[in-house]
């Protein structure tokens, strides 16, 4: 099984601020990795695929960056609406992350 | 559009087998390269991938569920279905059903999720 690591947990911000949550992957998975967004009682949204990919429909101010075990989720500008948890997800062998918590600071 | 809705028992008996339904709409499920499946996510915690089945009814599971869990697909009502066998409290879940366009992408179009509760 290839395991997959999301830091941080949680992550504090403001409005406007740029954030970067990180995945990293157990082994090396190319670049098969999607970023999701959920809302709480709410099915996870698709924001990036094959890790930089933006998912049609995603404002661009999301965007990913990585291969091999090393990834990134960047929001370059945070948005009211961009509140959420946070997944990645290899897609070799389907596992996701643990998942990163945006609050508001 | 595609749309997608799971269906099924809210509650389930300690032991007992867990049954849902997915439904999709807007699409056919046995169009050639779609995959759909099945991820499941407990009350307060993250995301877990279960299994998933082919256009053509190729399934393939989670390692530690798979001797559990059942995929089984219904062209002629453009369903496809799982069972998960002998649940625990630990089978407690929200149940979320999803589409993957080909084998190299990743969910892209999800049902809006059912919980499932084993208690007796």
């Amino acid at each position: 099984d290839i395991q997959m690591t999301q830091s941080p947990s949680t992550l504090a911000a403001s409005v406007g601020d740029r954030v970067t949550i990180a995945c990293r992957a157990s082994q090396s998975i190319n670049k098969w990795l999607a970023w999701y967004q959920q809302k709480p009682g709410k099915a996870p949204k698709l924001l990036i695929f094959k890790a930089s990919n933006l998912e049609s429909g995603v404002p661009s101010r999301f965007s990913g960056s990585g291969s091999g075990t090393e990834f990134t989720l960047t929001i370059s500008s945070l948005q009211p609406d961009d509140f959420a948890t946070y997944y990645c997800q290899q897609y070799n062998s389907y596992s996701f992350g643990q998942g990163t918590k945006l609050e508001i600071k | 559009q595609v749309q997608l809705q799971e269906s099924g028992p809210g509650l389930v008996k300690p032991s007992e087998t867990l049954s849902l339904t997915c439904s999709v709409s807007g699409d056919s499920i046995s169009r050639s390269a779609y995959f759909w499946g099945w991820i499941r996510q407990p009350p307060g915690k993250g995301l877990e991938w279960i299994g998933s089945v082919s256009y053509s009814g190729l399934t393939y599971f989670k390692p530690s569920l798979k001797s559990r869990v059942a995929i089984s697909m219904d062209t002629s009502k453009n369903q496809f279905s799982l069972e998960v066998t002998s649940v625990t409290a630990a089978d407690t879940a929200v149940y979320f059903c999803a589409r993957r366009d080909d084998s190299s992408s990743p969910f892209d179009y999800w049902g809006p999720g059912t919980l499932v509760t084993v208690s007796s």
